[in-house]
C-alpha cells in the first residue's frame, strides 16, 4: 500500500528549530518529486517546500533561509528541518507525493498525501 | 511572486452543476491540478492535468483550462461534494503555488 506517514510535530518555542519525517511505504521517494504543505489554523494550504528526484530544492518565500528539505534514500524518508521557528509557522504539516508528466504541457499533480502532523509554535 | 486566485465562496443546489475557477499567469505553462479538502482531513487529488481523474473520484469531476484559468466543474453536485476546493501548479521559478481555496456548499 502507498502510504505517507509524518511524525515530529508538537510544542515548540519562537526561535526554536524541529525536524518533521515523512515516512513513505510502497514506492520510492527519490523517484518521485516531494513537497510540504502546511495549513495554519482556519486557514488554507501553503506550499512549503519542493525536492525533485534530480535533487533540486525550492522554497516559498516565507521560509526560505529558515527551512530545509532533504531525504534519506536508505530510509526512504522525506524531512524538514524548520530553524528560527516563527508563531506564524504554527499548522497542520503535510507531505505529498508530487509526479511530473512530460507532454506537451508539463503538469504537476500530487497523489498521495500524509495525515498531517502538527507543530504550534508558541511561549 | 506568482499567485493563484479563487473565489472564496461558491454554492449550487443539490443536483446542479457547479464551475469553480482558477487564475494565474502560471496557467498558461502548466495545467492545474485540484484538490478537495473536507474538516479535519487531508486533501485529496480530484483533478489533474488537461482533465484527468485520479481511481476513485466519481465522473461528475471534471476539469479545463483556457489561458491563464483553470476550472474545475462537478456535473450533479451531491450533499458529499461539500467541502474546500484547491486550485495547485508550478510556476516558472520551479515553486508550487496554491490558490486561497474556495468553500463550496450544497443546497
Amino acid at each position: 500500500e502507498v502510504q505517507l506517514v509524518e511524525t515530529g510535530g508538537g510544542l515548540i518555542q519562537p526561535g526554536g528549530s524541529l525536524r518533521l519525517s515523512c515516512a513513505a511505504s510502497g514506492f520510492t521517494v527519490s523517484s518521485n518529486y516531494m513537497s510540504w504543505v502546511r495549513q495554519a489554523p482556519g486557514k488554507g494550504l501553503e506550499w512549503v517546500s519542493v525536492i525533485y528526484s534530480g535533487g533540486s530544492t525550492y522554497y516559498a518565500d516565507s521560509v526560505k533561509g529558515r527551512f530545509t528539505i532533504s531525504r534519506d534514500n536508505s530510509k526512504n524518508t522525506l524531512y524538514l528541518q524548520m530553524n528560527s521557528l516563527r508563531a506564524e509557522d504554527t499548522a497542520v504539516y503535510y507531505c505529498a507525493r508530487g509526479v511530473v508528466v512530460a507532454a506537451r504541457t508539463y503538469y504537476y499533480y500530487m497523489d498521495v498525501w500524509g495525515k498531517g502532523t502538527t507543530v504550534t509554535v508558541s511561549s | 511572486s506568482s499567485e493563484l486566485t479563487q473565489d472564496p465562496a461558491v454554492s449550487v443546489a443539490l443536483g446542479q452543476t457547479v464551475r469553480i475557477t482558477c487564475q494565474g499567469d502560471s496557467l498558461r505553462s502548466y495545467y492545474a491540478s485540484w484538490y478537495q479538502q473536507k474538516p479535519g482531513q487531508a486533501p485529496v487529488l480530484v483533478i489533474y492535468g488537461k482533465n484527468n481523474r485520479p481511481s476513485g473520484i466519481p465522473d461528475r469531476f471534471s476539469g479545463s483550462s483556457s489561458g491563464n484559468t483553470a476550472s474545475l466543474t462537478i456535473t450533479g453536485a451531491q450533499a458529499e461534494d461539500e467541502a474546500d476546493y484547491y486550485c495547485n501548479s508550478r510556476d516558472s521559478s520551479g515553486n508550487h503555488l496554491f490558490g486561497g481555496g474556495t468553500k463550496l456548499t450544497v443546497l
